[in-house]
């Protein structure tokens, strides 16, 4: 059975740092693109950042370009992401992917809360 | 960036209907459309890939298809379950970008 769960999330101040954990398992990890997507309360998906399968390609939404981070360590099944110069619109909840083809997500995690407030 | 124009905003159906939700994208994306369903506190399901074909263990009363560019989800006799928001998602070129989601209400 394929397994997403995030952690790291909480509440962090602006312009602080944090990161991002999704532990991955029930597939073969290396072999799929992954991804991070995000949920701002109440309001719609916003894809933030893919990467390649051996984290070569990384890929940014125009809002994160800059400050986030996705990596990926295939030892350990376990996608990152780096999170920087935190503003509050960057409050959501994020969710881990497993971007198939790079196309769809086809696999999701149950997402962790990042609150960025003074 | 491409645009995804989703409607409506929010429907009420009842379980003998026929459900249509619509993406318009603001140029050809050549299939590279999915769909997804969120129910409340739940993170979102994958229903619909490449534009029309069911995702693993999706009941086939969800279909998609297309025209030009805009993309259709269709729920034909939706049951209960079906209630919550639809997204559609565009990954044809970065800023891989969602549609603003459609509220659906069985009723």
């Amino acid at each position: 059975e394929v397994q997403l769960v995030e952690s790291g999330g909480g509440l962090v101040q602006p312009g602080r740092s944090m990161k991002l954990s999704c532990a991955a398992s029930g597939f073969t990890f290396s072999d799929y693109y992954m991804a991070w997507v995000r949920q701002a309360p109440k309001k719609g998906l916003e894809w933030v950042a893919s990467i390649s399968y051996e984290g070569s390609s990384t890929y940014y939404g125009d809002s994160v370009k800059g400050r986030f981070t996705i990596s990926r360590d295939n030892a350990k099944s376990t996608l990152y992401l780096q999170m920087n110069s935190l503003r509050s619109e960057d409050t959501a909840t994020y969710y881990c992917a497993r971007h198939r083809y790079l196309s769809f997500f086809d696999y999701w995690g149950q997402g962790v809360m990042v609150t960025v407030s003074s | 960036d491409i645009q995804m124009t989703q409607s409506p905003a929010s429907l009420s159906a009842s379980l003998e209907e026929i459900v249509t939700i619509t993406c318009k994208a603001s140029q050809g994306i050549d299939d590279y459309l999915s769909w997804y369903q969120q129910k409340p506190g739940k993170s979102p399901q994958l229903l619909i890939y490449d534009a029309t074909s069911l995702a693993d263990g999706v009941p086939s009363r969800f279909s998609g298809s297309r025209s030009g560019t805009q993309y259709s989800l269709k729920i034909s006799r939706p049951q209960v379950d079906d209630s919550g928001i639809y997204y559609c998602l565009q990954s044809y070129s970065t800023p891989y970008t969602f549609g603003a989601g459609t509220k659906l209400e069985l009723k």
